[in-house]
């Protein structure tokens, strides 16, 4: 199984500052067959479902904000708030759907400093 | 606009057995593949089983394996998880989720809580 390790686990960022989020996985998740990285990232905010944010490691989702970004390749990537807004607080997943089974990083909670 | 509504959760025995449902809405049922994953209230996300969009593969997480299956009816545009022999550490809330052939989980259900205790 593919494991994917995010850090921190825990992040306290002030309004309007910029907040990195990190995921490794523990082998590439490019796909050979189309070039991209089978890696996601979900916002999930209490009682409620994960919500898709950013596919193939750097497109975004349809109606998510343009400052939320991701980046990297093959075991390595970022995702990166610009701007901090209250409403982002939340616990954010990365996600591989390279090789079955799925599997998804432990969360990082992002607070308010 | 697409829905997922999951039902079936609720408070059952440990050994006992349940029944969830997932009934799909808005998008084209027969072609996504479907997934239930599963969330300890407070910790991370956890894949249980996926289904193909025939129905013909299907995989399961071991930790369920042998004890859960995963069905669907694309005639109800429906998934299923029946789920056998249940430990408290099946406890969680299970979302059933939504993907097509390449693409992660686009969409989600809200969640039905399963409380596995005496």
């Amino acid at each position: 199984d593919i494991v994917m390790t995010q850090s921190p686990d825990s992040l306290a960022v002030s309004l309007g500052e910029r907040a990195t989020i990190n995921c490794k996985s523990s082998q590439s998740v490019l796909y050979r067959s189309n070039n991209k990285n089978h890696l996601a990232w979900y916002q999930q905010k209490p009682g409620q479902p994960p919500k898709l944010l950013i596919y193939w490691a750097s497109t975004r989702e349809s109606g998510v904000p343009d400052r939320f970004s991701g980046g990297g390749s093959g075991t390595d990537f970022t995702l990166t708030i610009s701007s901090l807004q209250a409403e982002d607080v939340a616990v954010y997943y990365c996600h591989q759907h390279h090789s079955d089974p799925v599997t998804f990083g432990q969360g990082t909670k992002l607070e308010i400093k | 606009e697409v829905q997922l509504l999951e039902s079936g959760g609720g408070l059952v025995q440990p050994g006992g057995s349940l029944r969830l449902s997932c009934a799909a809405s808005g998008f084209t049922f027969s072609s996504h593949a479907m997934s239930w994953v599963r969330q300890v209230p407070g910790r991370g996300l956890e894949w249980v089983s996926a289904i193909s969009g025939p129905g013909s593969t299907i995989y399961y997480a071991d930790t369920v394996k042998g004890r859960f299956t995963i069905s669907r009816d694309n005639s109800k545009n429906t998934l299923y998880l029946q789920m056998h022999s249940l430990r408290a550490e099946d406890t969680a809330v299970y979302f059933c989720a939504g993907k097509r052939d390449t693409t992660p989980f686009e969409y989600w259900g809200q969640g039905t809580l399963v409380t596995v205790s005496s």
